[in-house]
């Protein structure tokens, strides 16, 4: 079955650093989404991306983070100055719309600790 | 997307058929229910999804009464490897994220 596909699986920084998650996505795919995870709570809904551009975004989601397809494979969520209680795991996703099963596939998630 | 409440645990044993119910009595005509599961840290996992008919497939059955109130998840031979947590989400096929609940915390014992 085809994966979506993150990198790194850890991800060790330093507060008030810039972090970049990586996520290839499934590939004829075009709903993109990110969640998080924070150590035995829900998982999150922090952004769904379309067509290029934000589709939808949670409170979390605030200036700090940022989303971009930078090529025709990869989608990437970026963190601007990351802090404390932005540990957590973080999980890519995507869809395929044309499909009659709608399902989301994700992919196992890098998890983010910020020291 | 309908509000779903499921039980915060359940057990079953290896080998039994593990029924995880689902109530969403608000959920309208169009909004299917999916079921995920997120097994120990990985990513969440679809199982499986129906609108009014039972649904089947290599992993599950759903069962979703006529009234569409509620539904049953129903994994026939459970094994270690199903332990997880269930989500039971009700939502319109075309919208935009998925919303996971708390879902139901399922043990599976030798």
């Amino acid at each position: 079955e085809p994966e979506v596909t993150q990198t790194p699986s850890h991800q060790v920084t330093q507060m008030g650093q810039e972090v970049i998650l990586r996520c290839v996505p499934i590939s004829n795919h075009l709903y993109f989404y990110w969640y998080r995870q924070i150590l035995g709570q829900k998982v999150e809904f922090l952004v769904s991306f379309y067509n290029n551009e934000i589709s939808e975004k949670s409170e979390i989601f605030d200036d700090q983070f940022s989303v971009e397809r930078p090529d025709g494979s990869n989608f990437t969520l970026k963190i601007r100055s990351t802090k404390l209680e932005d540990s957590a795991m973080y999980f890519c996703a995507s869809r395929d719309l044309l499909a009659t099963n709608e399902k989301l596939f994700f992919g196992s998630g890098t998890q983010l600790s910020v020291l | 997307d309908a509000k779903t409440t499921q039980p915060t645990s359940m057990d079953c044993a290896e080998g039994r058929a593990a029924n995880l119910p689902c109530n969403h009595s608000t959920i309208s005509g169009n909004e299917y229910v999916y079921w995920y599961r997120q097994i120990h840290s990985q990513g969440p996992q679809y199982i499986i999804h129906g609108l009014k008919n039972n649904e089947t497939n290599e992993m599950a059955s759903l069962i979703i009464t006529e009234d569409r109130k509620s539904s049953t998840l129903i994994l026939p031979h459970a094994t270690l490897r199903d332990t997880a947590v269930y989500y039971c989400i009700a939502m319109y096929s075309s919208a935009s994220k998925i919303i996971f609940g708390s879902g139901t915390r399922l043990s599976i014992r030798p």
